[in-house]
């Protein structure tokens, strides 16, 4: 079972920082947050994964409480091709990323 | 293109048929993993393989196998098909099944079964 509580959907309106929420209160000291995303019926996108500390890359950045039992991700600039089901897992030792229902973000112009 | 070739795209089927998905890795990715994804279930983790050895099982069907050749490419058969097995097929890689390294999904192969 997915570790990780997500709301179902959120909006954004274009230009603005999309910021999606993930609980993942029973997170173990050695476990992974990961971030994938799914555009309609594509291939689950890789976006950010952090351990403890707040990451940043081109795509997004992750900010992780320092109870490390809620994240967000997130999206500078959210754009119209940022419309997707986000995902955030909590990947264990044995290296299995087990998906749950994820957020759908709408992009609005 | 994200490096994880998989064939076919499409499959359309009879219930009661056989059929088999391949997968082509990442280079240099040891690690293989089936996912299926239906409408009412989402992504769901079939099986996972480690150069070549089963590393883990998910919620895959007997009537479902898989493998993984010595050149790393993957296959997952489904045989006895039915209606229920209709749904999109994914394939990811990885360099290695330790958490700090992500995978990378291809495109899928969306299986209709009639």
């Amino acid at each position: 079972d997915a570790k990780t509580t997500q709301p179902p959907s959120m909006d954004c309106a274009e230009g603005r920082a999309a910021n999606l929420p993930c609980n993942h209160s029973t997170i173990s000291g050695n476990e992974y947050v990961y971030w994938y995303r799914q555009i309609h019926s594509q291939g689950p996108q890789y976006i950010i994964h952090g351990l403890k500390n707040n990451e940043t890359n081109e795509m997004a950045s992750l900010i992780i409480t320092e109870d490390r039992k809620s994240s967000t991700l997130i999206l500078p600039h959210a754009t119209l091709r940022d419309t997707a089901v986000y995902y955030c897992i909590v990947r264990d030792e044995g290296g299995k990323l087990i998906f749950g229902q994820g957020t759908e973000l709408s992009v609005k112009p | 293109d994200s490096g994880v070739t998989q064939t076919p795209k499409h499959l359309i089927t009879a219930t009661g048929q056989r059929v088999t998905l391949r997968c082509s890795p990442r280079s240099g990715d040891l690690s293989v993993y089936w996912y299926q994804q239906s409408l009412d279930q989402g992504l769901q983790f079939l099986i996972q393989y480690y150069n070549g050895e089963e590393r883990a099982k998910g919620n895959i069907l007997e009537r479902f196998s898989a493998q993984q050749f010595p050149d790393l490419h993957s296959e997952l058969n489904l045989s006895s098909l039915e209606l229920g097995d209709s749904a999109l097929y994914f394939c990811a890689s990885s360099v290695d099944s330790r958490p700090n390294y992500g995978y990378t999904f291809g495109s899928g192969t969306r299986l209709t079964v009639v």
